[in-house]
């Protein structure tokens, strides 16, 4: 079992509705999560971070963390053409030794068609 | 205000060449990290740097790289003797708390 684990994808939904990543984790001990998101050819850029169990908002995205289940997921309302993109979940591992190190999943590839 | 930069932006190298990468993070910025990402992949962790201290290594793939920070701002990944697998493009992350900042990467090719 990889330590990060995403749906590769490709998940495509239509302009206007909700699209969901998930991610789960392996490490009980992890209490930083973080997602983000990596257009083509460009370096990943933060979109939000969650630490404590239930939902975080931020505009049209929403972070839900479900620490018993070891489950983080990211909820994208209203998703634009602009939203295409590779999501990417990390998440710290302080059992791997370093509480700073993030391990990270391969990413989600996300296609909003218009 | 200035983000994490990284120099040169691409590098192609024939095998066997020795490679220098430079990441210059947010000023301030007490951590930095190295990336090493491949196509289609996420970001694979290299090493580690609190200040100038190199805290965690564990993640350079063998011992043809090498990583230092002396002053405890500017780093630069070197690779040795590059091979073909060591193509990719590689990042710099610094970080405030927990958020790690990403620079625009160096895509280095080895032919």
């Amino acid at each position: 079992q990889k330590e990060v684990e995403q749906n590769s994808g490709p998940l495509s939904v239509p302009e206007g509705a909700i699209a969901s990543l998930n991610c789960t984790y392996s490490d009980r001990g992890s209490q930083s999560f973080f997602w983000y998101r990596q257009y083509s050819g460009k370096s990943p850029e933060l979109i939000m971070f969650i630490y404590s169990n239930g939902d975080k908002e931020d505009g049209r995205f929403t972070a839900q963390l479900n620490k018993a289940s070891q489950y983080v997921s990211l909820l994208i309302r209203d998703s634009q053409p602009s939203d295409s993109a590779t999501y990417l979940c990390a998440v710290n591992m302080p059992n791997a030794g370093n509480n700073r190190k993030l391990i990270w999943g391969l990413g989600t590839s996300l296609a909003v068609n218009p | 205000g200035a983000g994490v930069s990284q120099s040169p932006r691409y590098k192609v190298a024939k095998r066997g060449q020795d490679v220098a990468l430079r990441c210059d993070p947010i000023s301030g910025h007490v951590s930095l990290f190295w990336y090493q990402q491949a196509l289609g992949q996420g970001p694979e962790f290299l090493t580690y740097f609190q200040n100038e201290a190199q805290l965690d290594k564990s993640g350079l793939p063998s011992d043809r790289f090498f990583a230092e920070r002396p002053e405890g701002s500017v780093s630069t990944l070197k690779i040795q003797r590059t091979q073909q697998e060591d193509s990719a493009v590689y990042l710099c992350a610094s970080t405030l708390a927990d958020t790690q900042y990403f620079g625009p990467g160096t895509r280095l090719t080895v032919l």
